[in-house]
C-alpha cells in the first residue's frame, strides 16, 4: 500500500469551477498535511498546510482533514486557467519525523 | 532574495563522472532535504538533516554522499554517475521535523 494515494487525474474544470483534489494516506498516525502546486519544469511551491481535523481557508483555497478517514482533500474555488498544474499531496508520518511522503499528484487543467 | 537556492540549475556529464550540488537557505531552518524527482514526477525523499546531523538516509546507493557544514548549506556529492541518476535534485528546507518544506529551483541532471 503506497503512503500517499492521490486520484492520478488529468482532473479538467471550467474556468469558475470548484476543482476538488483527494488524497488518502495509510499510516493513521501521520501529523501534517500540505499541498503543493507544481507547474511544469518548476519546483513544488506550498500552498496549504493543515495539522487538525477540520476546514481550512485561504483566498480561494481550502483543504479539508479528516484523521478518522485518513482523507486531506484541496477545494479550489473559481477555478483560473492559471491554477492549472500538478497538486501534489505531502504527509508526515508521526514515526518518521524528518520525511515528507509525497502522493503521485494530480494534474489539474482549467479551460476558459 | 531567494530563499533555497541551489546550484547548478542544469548539469550534463558522462556516465562514471563525480559532480556536486549545492544548496543553500536563508530561511533560518534548523532541517534540509534533498528529494529526487523522477522521469514520472514522483518525489522521493533521499536525505533529510536536521541541525547539521543526517537524521533520514532513504535507501539512497552509497555513491550519493551528502554533507551539511552548517544549518544553512546542505551540498550533494554523486561518485560515479550512472544513467539511472538522470533526474531532477531539489533541496528544500523547513523549520522543524513536521513542518511544510520549501523547495529550491531544483537540480537538472542528465547524465549521458
Amino acid at each position: 500500500q503506497k503512503e500517499v494515494e492521490q486520484n492520478s487525474g488529468p482532473l479538467s474544470v471550467p474556468e469558475g469551477a470548484i476543482a476538488s483534489l483527494n488524497c488518502t494516506y495509510s499510516d493513521r498516525g501521520s501529523q501534517s498535511f500540505f499541498w503543493y502546486r507544481q507547474y511544469s519544469g518548476k519546483s513544488p511551491e506550498l500552498i496549504m498546510s493543515i495539522y487538525s481535523n477540520g476546514d481550512k481557508e485561504d483566498g480561494r483555497f481550502t483543504a479539508q482533514l479528516n484523521k478518522a478517514s485518513q482523507y486531506v482533500s484541496l477545494l479550489i474555488r473559481d477555478s483560473q486557467p492559471s491554477d492549472s498544474a500538478t497538486y501534489l499531496c505531502a504527509v508526515v508520518r508521526g514515526s518518521t519525523l524528518g520525511r515528507l511522503y509525497f502522493g503521485r499528484g494530480t494534474q489539474l487543467t482549467v479551460w476558459p | 532574495d531567494t530563499a533555497v537556492s541551489q546550484t547548478p540549475k542544469y548539469l550534463v556529464t558522462q556516465m562514471g563522472n563525480d559532480k556536486s550540488i549545492k544548496c543553500e537557505q536563508n530561511l533560518g531552518h534548523d532541517t534540509m532535504y534533498w528529494y529526487k524527482q523522477d522521469s514520472k514526477k514522483f518525489l522521493k525523499i533521499m536525505f533529510s538533516y536536521n541541525n547539521k546531523e543526517l537524521i533520514i538516509n532513504e535507501t539512497v546507493p552509497n555513491r550519493f554522499s551528502p554533507k551539511s557544514p552548517d544549518k544553512a548549506h546542505l551540498n550533494l556529492h554523486i561518485n560515479s554517475l550512472e544513467l539511472g541518476d538522470s533526474a531532477v535534485y531539489f533541496c528544500a528546507s523547513s523549520q522543524g521535523l513536521n513542518a511544510e518544506a520549501f523547495f529550491g529551483q531544483g537540480t537538472r541532471l542528465t547524465v549521458v
